[in-house]
């Protein structure tokens, strides 16, 4: 089981740009949430994808858009990036939502540098 | 809204030295307890779990117990070793299967041989 996978590791962008990050679930996973993290701070919840469609949304602004494909992998997309986006961004995935007693399993992350 | 408090780092510990990371929350109901760790450069792993009250999650030498009354699952180890140097974090998460974890901000450990 290859386990949650995300690309790319690293990524360094410029102020304004636009960039999308990619990521494949655990096999048996069918929901996927994002995160960010900043530097020293903990993992912040972006939103949750499930069935193809947002379920869950994080206090993060429009520019963070999200999609998931039939095959359950996700990209998340950002626009106009700010040097405060800078972050390590996390993928999550889990079974489908209602099943108790289980946990999200996390990828190793893409760091993003805006410059 | 739910929220989770760790105490400050980093905590600096020779090996072998007793570890306790404190950690309590605030929360609607009877969440599920996490402690996830994440080594320099890598993402998150679960380390250990609880799911309801007195329940004790156990994992690598690692132990933290659910304490209702107190609102706290503390994270402890008898003996650490260098290769537990990482950043621990506290989280819940609603045990109706959501699966959105909500973390604390971490806790640095350092071991020094």
């Amino acid at each position: 089981d290859a386990g949650v996978t995300q690309s790319p590791t690293h990524l360094i962008k410029t102020r304004g740009q636009q960039v999308t990050l990619r990521c494949s679930p655990k096999s048996g996973h069918d929901t996927v949430s994002w995160y960010q993290q900043a530097l020293g701070q903990g993992p912040q919840f972006i939103f949750q994808y499930y069935e193809e469609e947002e379920r869950q949304r994080g206090n993060f602004p429009d520019r963070f858009s999200g999609h998931q494909f039939p095959n359950y992998s996700s990209e998340l997309n950002v626009n106009a990036l700010l040097l405060g986006d800078s972050a390590l961004y996390l993928c999550a995935s889990s079974p489908t939502p209602g099943q108790m007693n289980t946990e999200a399993f996390f990828g190793q992350g893409t760091r993003l540098t805006v410059v | 809204g739910d929220s989770v408090t760790q105490m400050e780092g980093p905590v600096t510990l020779s090996e072998e030295a007793f570890l306790t990371i404190n950690c309590t929350y605030t929360a609607t109901g009877y969440p599920s307890l996490f402690w996830y760790v994440q080594y320099p450069g890598e993402g998150l792993q679960l380390l250990l779990k609880a799911t309801k009250a007195d329940d004790k999650g156990s994992n690598k030498g690692f132990e933290a117990t659910y304490r209702k009354e107190t609102t706290s699952f503390h994270l402890e180890k008898g003996s650490v070793q260098v290769s537990d140097s990482a950043v621990y974090f506290c989280a819940l998460s609603d045990p109706g299967g959501s699966y959105i974890p909500t973390f604390g901000r971490g806790t640095s450990l350092i071991v020094h041989p």
